[in-house]
């Protein structure tokens, strides 16, 4: 199975900051890469599917890049609604099966 | 719009069988789509538990398949968990959603707790 590493697994920025959160996977797969953002009480909203593309209304301060073993979501200019927990999310077409990150915190500096 | 929601009981004891449900509208289950269960213990991160596709096969998390049922009802557009032979560390917030190689729609969550 492939497991996925984030990291870090705490971030404290500020409002404006550039943020560059990692996901990292045991084994090179297929772009099928997802990016989530959690709010405390609510359920996952999907920001980035396919690695690099932002969902429709997801506003284009998110983007995401990567291939490979190495995917990265990055905030271009933090803004307060934007601390939350983020999760990558992979998925394996050969099993199926989906596998998680363990989420990155970003909270207030 | 797609949406999922939820429902079953919010306790239950242990070694007892957790059961839920997920109606969905906006949607036919039968007409596309994987439909799965996803789960988040109290402060903790993100489990998929396992899918059903539209055509009827399913798909389990390793760690959990020899305790995990997957079911799907297409005349009332629902489908269902059940995790048997419950313990402590099954208690998390359980999400129904619905993906292709990621989840887009999700319910609103169900917390179920186990404890005797």
């Amino acid at each position: 199975d492939v497991q996925m590493t984030q990291s870090p697994s705490t971030l404290s920025a500020s409002v404006g900051d550039r943020v560059t959160i990692t996901c990292r996977a045991s084994q090179s797969f297929s772009r099928w890469l997802a990016w989530y953002q959690q709010k405390p009480g609510k359920a996952p909203n999907l920001l980035i599917y396919k690695a690099s593309t932002l969902k429709s209304g997801v506003p284009s301060r998110f983007s995401g890049s990567g291939s490979g073993t190495e995917f990265t979501l990055t905030i271009s200019s933090l803004q307060p609604d934007d601390f939350a927990t983020y999760y990558c999310q992979q998925y394996n077409s050969d099993s199926p099966t989906w596998t998680f990150g363990q989420g990155t915190r970003v909270e207030v500096k | 719009q797609v949406q999922l929601q939820e429902s079953g009981p919010g306790l239950v004891k242990p070694s007892d069988t957790l059961s839920l449900t997920c109606t969905v509208s906006g949607y036919s289950i039968s007409s596309g789509y994987f439909w799965g269960w996803i789960r988040q213990p109290p402060g903790k991160g993100l489990e998929w538990i396992g899918s059903i596709f539209h055509t009827g096969n399913i798909y389990y998390n390793p760690s959990l398949k020899s305790r995990v049922t997957i079911s799907v009802d297409t005349s009332q557009n629902q489908f269902s968990l059940k995790l048997n032979s419950v313990t402590a560390a099954d208690t998390a917030v359980y999400y129904c959603a619905n993906s292709r190689a990621n989840f887009e729609y999700w319910g609103q969550g169900a917390l179920v707790a186990v404890s005797s």
